[in-house]
């Protein structure tokens, strides 16, 4: 298995505060993302890393910002936390090889819940 | 743009029955094609992947799919199922131009029933 951990797995918070994810891999992967998934909508691409202080918005990046100052840390933040960003988050890395076909290994999320 | 389509939201199926999982893709150039499992409260896993070669790709718990470019197309199957295969099941779709980021289906949910 790929070396990837979240923390925390689960969290409650209550609307408004500010939160933050944090994804470590052990692996030395150039490329991190972050994933949040929901019943209906499958995975969604909130941000994604390119290298250490490189990242770039995904699809749903509204409400989030990340951050990736080491390799093997990527960091999401929610700045103020609503409730439609109840959601179980997961962080994904890959090797970025053409040869793999960019293929990328999930940590075990988070479950968080805004209330 | 690529896109992925998963033609079954759910798959409901008897263990020992043979299952297939449809995936079609859009895309005018050359893909890379994955299956990826979750199962219960848990994370993804890649379960097989076709890069090149062989269009017909295989994983170790006896699962198969086949890449078909006229048809677009990499469908799953198994042609006996275990209950143990109950989970989530993700098709998702790679290639030149999405910097590094892969397009996903919505997923197809496998109940394997006794």
């Amino acid at each position: 298995d790929a070396g990837i951990t979240q923390s925390p797995r689960h969290k409650v918070t209550e609307t408004g505060t500010p939160v933050t994810l944090r994804c470590h891999q052990t692996e030395n992967h150039r490329y991190m993302y972050w994933y949040r998934q929901d019943p209906g909508h499958g995975l969604r691409l909130i941000h994604y890393s390119y290298g250490v202080k490189d990242t770039d918005k995904g699809e749903v990046s509204d409400g989030y910002s990340v951050s990736r100052s080491k390799t093997e840390d990527f960091l999401l933040t929610l700045e103020s936390a609503t409730s439609s960003q109840t959601s179980v988050y997961f962080c994904a890395i890959s090797e970025s090889s053409a040869g793999q076909g960019y293929e990328q290994y999930f940590g075990p999320g988070t479950r968080l819940t805004v209330t | 743009a690529q896109s992925v389509t998963q033609l079954d939201s759910q798959v409901p199926v008897f263990e020992e029955a043979p299952v297939e999982l449809r995936c079609n893709y859009s895309s005018s150039v050359s893909v890379y094609l994955f299956w990826y499992v979750q199962y219960p409260n848990q994370g993804l896993q890649l379960l097989l992947k076709y890069l090149s070669g062989s269009t017909l790709v295989e994983s170790i718990n006896g699962f198969e799919a086949e890449f078909n470019k006229s048809q677009t197309s990499f469908h799953l199957r198994k042609p006996s199922v275990h209950i143990s295969d109950t989970a989530e099941y993700f098709c998702a779709v790679s290639g030149a131009g999405n910097n590094r980021k892969l397009i996903w289906g919505l997923g197809t949910s496998l109940a394997v029933n006794p």
